[in-house]
């Protein structure tokens, strides 16, 4: 059973405009929630995270939300810019838990200049 | 500065082939995590060390997986007499600290082919 959903597979926007990217999770028992970044041929890198006894958190151009009633967390990016291109990953921390990552499938994100 | 490197970064297997897949994680870090990351999909956990010990390995698939860090440093990931399903990308992360929330850091990954 997926935990942690990520149901678009892509998303494209204008260079200058906001990307809001979109995760679901089922399980209440998550203590964190991170967004990752990945270019093709490395590793995930850390971008925002949200403890789940907050709202929201913001972090220059980059905004996680977090609905906990919805069980819906988002990030947003304003502006874009073409070096934002990448897949990104939502992840989640149980709270009982060593620290290990929950991951969703992922949303390939395009910027076009 | 040095990251979490891994190697090596590609390797192709015939099945039924044994392979060996290394993580130096950043000096210093307790902790190290395995993740296996198919094809379009998010990566996985596999299992987890603090420092030499191995304390949670629920992720691993089945028990041709093994992993192991014996001085608390470098670790390796086995996996014997790998099949078409193994193929996937491995990657290695390390944190810190041992507690609830400490920023894992990836390394590249080791693309796994097997034939």
């Amino acid at each position: 059973d997926q935990q942690v959903k990520q149901n678009s597979p892509s998303l494209s926007v204008q260079e200058g405009r906001i990307s809001i990217l979109n995760c679901d999770y089922t399980n209440s028992m998550f203590d964190y929630f991170l967004w990752y970044k990945k270019y093709p041929a490395e590793g995930p890198t850390f971008l925002i995270s949200i403890s789940s006894i907050k709202d929201k958190n913001e972090d220059g151009r980059f905004t996680v939300f977090l609905n906990k009633s919805a069980k819906h967390l988002s990030l947003h990016i304003v502006p874009s810019q073409p070096g934002d291109s990448a897949v990104y990953f939502c992840a989640a921390i149980p709270s009982s838990n060593t620290g290990k990552l929950i991951f969703g499938q992922g949303t390939t994100l395009q910027v076009k200049p | 500065g040095a990251g979490v490197s891994q190697s090596p970064r590609y390797k192709v297997a015939k099945r039924g082939q044994d392979v060996a897949l290394r993580c130096d994680p950043i000096s210093g870090h307790v902790s190290l995590f395995w993740y296996q990351q198919a094809l379009g999909q998010g990566p996985e956990f596999l299992t987890y060390f603090q420092n030499e010990a191995q304390l949670d390995k629920s992720g691993l698939p089945s028990d041709r997986f093994f992993a192991e860090r014996p001085e608390g440093s470098v670790s390796t990931l086995k996996i014997q007499r790998t099949q078409q399903e193994d193929s996937a990308v491995y990657l290695c992360a390390s944190s810190l600290g041992t507690g609830h929330y400490n920023e894992q850091f990836f390394g590249p990954g080791t693309r796994l082919t097997v034939l």
